[in-house]
């Protein structure tokens, strides 16, 4: 258990409509990262936020968006939904590991299924 | 455009043998090559990961071998075990923030 909690763990639903993913980092970690895993385009970086603020943005579409709240939990917001946006996606946050060095925890991400 | 290039897709050793995967990258501001494991249903989990002031750093079964010149680095596995039977990304970043991942290695380890 890396201690990054993502819900809901399952999520079906139609083309067009807006679905919210919700993820909880390690206690103390302030970044928060977005990644989407498909079968086509592998595990791709979407954004990160560090405490509130929006750090970095990967291959984040116009349609996709996320915020950083003050008790450190992060939203991704899909909306528009179409088929190939069917994905896992995973919540990482960032702190110390056992090594002592930064490390990048995932969650056990949330499959969504658009029909 | 595919900034971490990884093979094979998929392996197969046998159980007790070395099994090695192999990742190329192009960006030269990389300074962080991690290996994450991921098994069915989970999130990757950081395995072993290696910052090019060195070559070579083992932890137990598992080595990255760097090589700056060639921008290349490895991941061997000795002594392979059914248990880790998994797939397995490498991945690059500058300075440790955002990952950027290779295609994935599907391992099998036959008895």
């Amino acid at each position: 258990d890396s201690g990054v909690t993502q819900t809901p763990k399952h999520l079906i639903t139609a083309t067009g409509q807006r679905v919210t993913l919700r993820c909880s980092p390690r206690s103390g970690d302030l970044s928060v990262y977005w990644y989407q895993q498909s079968l086509d385009q592998g595990l791709q970086f979407l954004i990160q936020y560090y405490n509130g603020e929006e750090r970095a943005k990967g291959n984040i579409l116009e349609r996709f968006s996320a915020q950083q709240f003050p008790d450190l939990h992060s939203e991704l917001n899909l909306s528009s939904l179409e088929l190939g946006d069917s994905a896992l996606y995973f919540c990482a946050s960032s702190g110390h590991g056992t090594s002592g060095r930064i490390q990048q925890f995932f969650g056990p991400g949330t499959r969504l299924t658009v029909l | 455009q595919q900034q971490v290039k990884q093979s094979p897709q998929s392996l197969i050793v046998q159980k007790g043998g070395i099994s090695i995967i192999n990742c190329a990258y192009e960006n030269t501001a990389f300074d962080y090559f991690p290996w994450y494991q991921q098994f069915p249903g989970k999130g990757p989990a950081l395995l072993i990961a290696i910052r090019p002031d060195v070559s070579e750093k083992k932890e137990g079964r598992f080595t990255i071998s760097f090589n700056k010149s060639a921008k290349q680095f490895s991941l061997h596995i000795m002594d392979s075990q059914p248990g880790d039977s998994a797939t397995y990304f490498c991945a690059a970043s500058p300075g440790n923030e955002k990952l950027t991942f290779g295609t994935g290695t599907r391992l099998t380890i036959i008895p």
